[in-house]
Parts: structure tokens; sequence; C-alpha cells
């Protein structure tokens, strides 16, 4: 079955360490997504790719980074310039092209805390 | 700039209908997107509106009025699964991004 898979589950993060969240999707889409979601809240879009090797900042990019080497795969890393990383992390990926019916299909997240 | 404005909670009864609203502001969009996400889940597709007018899926229909930069999600027959967070999202026609709101909370009482 197609999808997108994400690990780890759960992630723990030292002071000063940089940490790097995986995202892997098999369904053939050109457009993946990382979002940060903090409790009660909404989702707030931190990088977004829409092809390999080019990727654009969304709206919380201080203290994050990405590369998109491969179609299948976006991994996230939180650096220790990220000082409240505690949330859940979400990707996602989509079809893309103009006037495509666009939905995003979601991995299970990754929960981030700070030890 | 860009927004969706949702109503942070929604209480309704078991059985009956509830309607969630989404209102935004952006320059130019290619369709209005929801989502529902349950506690400590991922957010799954559940309605997406590129043209005015009502969409029906089932128990759920969305609708989107471009002229009053508004849509809804319609919920009927309610079922305790459906206690969760319903978000609206746009794709923005410049940037090509995906914005969402900050969710619903939709309480259902027995």
């Amino acid at each position: 079955d197609g999808g997108i898979t994400q690990s780890p589950k759960y992630l723990f993060r030292k002071e000063g360490q940089n940490v790097t969240l995986s995202c892997e999707q098999n369904l053939n889409h050109d457009a993946m997504y990382w979002y940060r979601q903090d409790p009660g809240q909404g989702l707030r879009l931190i990088y977004y790719s829409q092809i390999v090797n080019d990727f654009q900042k969304g709206d919380i990019a201080e203290g994050y980074s990405v590369s998109r080497e491969k179609k299948e795969s976006f991994p996230l890393t939180v650096t220790s310039a990220q000082k409240n990383p505690t949330a859940f992390y979400l990707c996602a990926s989509s079809i893309d092209g103009p006037g495509a019916h666009r939905t995003q299909h979601f991995g299970d997240g990754t929960r981030l805390s700070i030890l | 700039g860009q927004s969706l404005e949702q109503p942070s909670e929604v209480t309704a009864v078991e059985g009956a209908i509830v309607q969630i609203n989404c209102t935004y502001q952006t320059s130019g969009f290619y369709g209005l997107s929801w989502y529902q996400q349950h506690d400590g889940g991922a957010p799954t597709f559940l309605s997406y509106n590129a043209l005015d007018g009502l969409e029906e899926t089932g128990r759920f229909s969305s609708f989107l009025s471009r002229s009053d930069s508004y849509g809804y999600l319609l919920l009927q027959e309610l079922q305790m699964k459906d206690s969760a967070s319903y978000f609206c999202a746009v794709r923005d026609r410049g940037d090509d991004k995906i914005i969402f709101g900050k969710g619903t909370r939709l309480h259902i009482l027995p």
C-alpha cells in the first residue's frame, strides 16, 4: 500500500543538539511538506518542496533545515537554533499541477520533546 | 496577508447536524479543502471544493462561495466517532503554499 512513513514516532532532543526527522513516501508525489503543530493549534508550514533539489521556506522556517535529494524523501533537521522545538511534526505529500484536485496525504507524525 | 478563520470549538448532539464555518482572506486560491484530525493522529482528507457550490460525500458535505470568501463543512447524523478537530485549508495561487486554519474542535454529546 502506498503511503507516507515518518520516523521516529517519538524523539527527544538535548540542549544544543541537532536532530533529524525522517519522511519517506511511495505515492510518487512531487510535492512534500513539513508542518509543526502545537497543542490546540493548527498546522504551521515549515518548509515545502515541489520538485527534487528545490524547496521553499514556509512561515516558520527559522531553526529548521531540509533537503530533497530524492523524490521519495524529505528529511527535516531541527537545529539547536530552534529554541522551542517541542511540538508534533507532520510530513505530507501531494500531487501537483495547477487545477489538479489537490489533497495532502499525511504521515503519522513525530512528537519531539526537549530533555 | 493570507488567513483562514474558524470557530475554535463547536458542540452538538449525537444524531444531529452541525456546520463548521471557514472564512478566508487570500488574494487567490485554487480551492478549499477540509481535513479531520483525531487526538494524537494525523489529519485525513475529507472534502475539496474547486468551484462554488456544494460537494457531498456520504454524511459529510462541503460548500464554497468565492464571492463571499466563505465555506463550510456540514456533518449529518453525527456519531461519537466524529469527535475530532476539523481544519479548512486553501492552496494559495500566488506562492502555491497550502494554508491551514487553526481548526475547530467538535464535541459530541450523547
